[in-house]
């Protein structure tokens, strides 16, 4: 069984700030890793993936993400926040890479203040 | 582009009810998801297919049966309505190709049961 854990229940932040969404995962075998945005009243929408090779994906919007082994950890970043992204961030890890069986995180809602 | 189409988007139903969640997609993918999601809490997978005539049990199937009568659509059916019911439930497409983990989400279903 895996599970994901998003200890930040709420971040803010102001318009230009960095900001790190953290995720942290637990499960024995190979791990397929994602992050989503939800937007107020509309469904999820993929932002970016890792299964293997690098380290550090890149995303849609600026977003990327680093994989951590031995941390078990996937943490979101964004270099310097608009206020559009202001959302519900989703990690999601899966035991198979093509599959939707996912496993969620409860998720982060940042804030961006302008 | 990707359309995963759900219908209702709102519904209010009755204790003891039965009430029929449709989703339509037109990404030709072999797999699609139904999750719901509750205030607070990430997405939790109900049932799922790998293609029509196909459903499987996902994390949480008690109390909800699934119907995938062709490679289109997929529906989620609850013989029985219970208060408990009460969320929004978000009907989701995915390519079974290695290559590609992405999935798409509808915009969801909002249901209230009475």
């Amino acid at each position: 069984t895996q599970t994901v854990s998003q200890s930040d229940a709420h971040v803010t932040v102001f318009e230009g700030d960095s900001v790190e969404l953290r995720c942290n995962y637990s499960y024995g075998g190979s791990i397929y890793l994602s992050w989503y945005i939800q937007h107020h009243g509309h469904g999820l929408q993929f932002l970016l993936k890792y299964y293997s090779g690098n380290p550090v994906v890149q995303g849609v919007n600026g977003f990327e993400a680093e994989f951590s082994k031995s941390d078990s950890s996937f943490h979101l970043r964004k270099a310097s926040v608009h206020w559009s992204d202001s959302a519900v961030y989703f990690c999601a890890v899966s035991a198979r890479a093509n599959t939707g069986k996912l496993t969620f995180g409860d998720g982060t809602v940042l804030t961006v203040k302008p | 582009e990707a359309a995963v189409t759900q219908s209702p988007r709102n519904k209010v139903a009755v204790t003891g009810g039965k009430v029929t969640l449709s989703c339509n997609q037109t990404n030709n993918h072999n797999n699609m998801y139904w999750y719901r999601q509750d205030t607070g809490h990430g997405l939790r997978l109900i049932h799922y297919s790998y293609g029509a005539g196909s459903t499987e049990k996902g994390d949480i199937p008690d109390g909800y049966k699934a119907s995938r009568p062709s490679q289109e659509n997929f529906s989620l059916i609850l013989e029985l309505a219970t208060p408990s019911q009460t969320s929004v439930y978000f009907c989701a497409s995915g390519d079974a190709s290695q290559s590609n983990t992405e999935v798409f989400f509808g915009k969801g279903t909002r249901l209230t049961v009475v």
